[in-house]
């Protein structure tokens, strides 16, 4: 049973450019969320996605936004790239969207802005 | 502005030493308080959860102590161990999750 999975693993960008990353949520899980970590630092919660909608927003300007498809899979996109976006985009998985459901992280995608 | 607060940032232990993480936090909005464990290149694993209706909860050699008057929890490694070497992070769960900045535990064999 595969956990959550995304990709890419690594990504160099330049400021100004746009980025898009993907994950795909452990099975039987429908509720995806988005967090942003920083070097040396916790994960900061960026948005969640469930039944295809955003449901809950962190600080996090629009140049942030997402997308869930059918199939629970989900994205994240970043415009106008900045270089303090550079940092470990998490995503995490839970079975259901109530604060209390355990979330399930796959192991992230590295970002750098150059 | 940090909502919860984590210390120490780093903590080094001997094997068979207990291993103690303290997290303090604001809101009282806040309902669930959980514990992540994360090893270089992984994502955070939940290790351990708490409801503010109990002051305790205790697995394996993991136990959350929770204070709420305080505003504070801790997490207690008993007989640390070199595998247990990793990032620890405490969460505070109310409308959104908010998470402490880490700390880094070496145990040393």
């Amino acid at each position: 049973d595969a956990g959550v999975t995304q990709s890419p693993t690594h990504l160099i960008k330049t400021r100004g450019q746009q980025v898009t990353l993907r994950c795909s949520p452990k099975s039987g899980h429908d509720t995806v969320s988005w967090y942003q970590q920083a070097l040396g630092q916790g994960p900061q919660f960026i948005f969640q996605y469930y039944e295809e909608e955003e449901r809950q927003r962190g600080n996090f300007p629009d140049r942030f936004s997402g997308h869930q498809f059918p199939n629970y899979s989900s994205e994240l996109n970043v415009n106008a790239l900045l270089l303090g976006d550079s940092a470990l985009y998490l995503c995490a998985s839970s079975p259901t969207r109530g604060y209390n459901s355990p979330l399930h992280f796959g192991n992230g995608t590295r970002l750098t802005v150059t | 502005q940090q909502q919860v607060k984590q210390s120490p940032q780093s903590l080094i232990v001997q094997k068979g030493g207990i291993s103690i993480i303290n997290c303090a936090y604001e809101n009282t909005a806040f309902d669930y308080f959980p514990w992540y464990q994360q090893f270089p290149g992984k994502g955070p694993a939940l290790l351990i959860a708490i409801r503010p209706d109990v002051s305790e909860k205790k697995e394996g050699r993991f136990t959350i102590s929770f204070n709420k008057s305080a505003k504070q929890f801790s997490l207690h490694i008993m007989d640390s161990q070199p595998g247990d070497s990793a990032t620890y992070f405490c969460a505070a769960v109310g409308y959104i999750p908010t998470f402490g900045r880490g700390t880094s535990l070496i145990v040393h064999p």
